[in-house]
């Protein structure tokens, strides 16, 4: 059973320049969020995406957006990139549940983006 | 959110148990407890989460004080590929309508000495 995919798993950029990252979700989920890692910190939470549509987001600029497609899989895009944007970019999944209660998440590896 | 606090490293001697200290002092009626652990190169990893009672499942045991200020993770035999990060993280129940979050701290680096 094939978890979260993400690709590339490695890239370069300069600044100013625009991004774009890729992710499946594990089968059977239909729900996305993108976390960010700086180096040595925990991930913090970007956006979430459920039935195409943005759900919740954390404390970041209008810079990063996001899309998610009708067969679940999604992208994080970054524009005019700056030197701070270079992290660890982490996809997770997750399968809307109708019952009250916790949710559990699935990480991809993640894209690694250096931003020079 | 409410906050956790556990100990920046740790260290531990392999197929010894460990245990991973988190505090929540703030914790509300209707948080779970969730531990994720990240291995080097790797994204987090779910481990075990709780609301009130005591959890075990294959990969460890989760000890919750019965005041839910506080809980403990346990390895039970740590080897070499369980060195990692491990986040104790406190969530709200999930609610649906798609929306949901993880807020992580720092972490706890677990070191496993051969």
């Amino acid at each position: 059973d094939a978890g979260v995919t993400q690709s590339p798993t490695h890239l370069i950029k300069t600044r100013g320049q625009q991004v774009t990252l890729r992710c499946s979700p594990k089968s059977g989920h239909d729900t996305v969020s993108w976390y960010q890692q700086a180096l040595g910190q925990g991930p913090q939470f970007i956006f979430q995406y459920y039935e195409e549509e943005e759900r919740q987001r954390g404390n970041f600029p209008d810079r990063f957006s996001g899309h998610q497609f009708p067969n679940y899989s999604s992208e994080l895009n970054v524009n005019a990139l700056l030197l701070g944007d270079s992290a660890l970019y982490l996809c997770a999944s997750s399968l809307v549940s109708r019952v009250f209660g916790a949710n559990v998440l699935t990480f991809g590896a993640g894209s690694r983006l250096t931003v020079l | 959110d409410a906050k956790t606090t556990q100990p920046n490293s740790m260290e531990s001697n392999e197929e010894e148990p460990v245990h991973l200290p988190c505090n929540h002092s703030t914790i509300s009626g209707t948080d779970y407890i969730h531990w994720y652990r990240q291995l080097p190169s790797q994204g987090p990893e779910y481990v075990i989460h709780g609301l009130t009672s005591n959890v075990n499942n294959r990969m460890a045991s989760l000890a919750i004080a019965e005041d839910r200020k506080s809980s403990t993770l346990i390895l039970h035999r740590a080897t070499l590929r369980d060195a990692a990060v491990y986040y104790c993280i406190l969530s709200p129940a999930y609610s649906g309508a798609g929306s949901y979050q993880l807020t992580f701290g720092k972490g706890t680096k677990l070191s496993v000495i051969p």
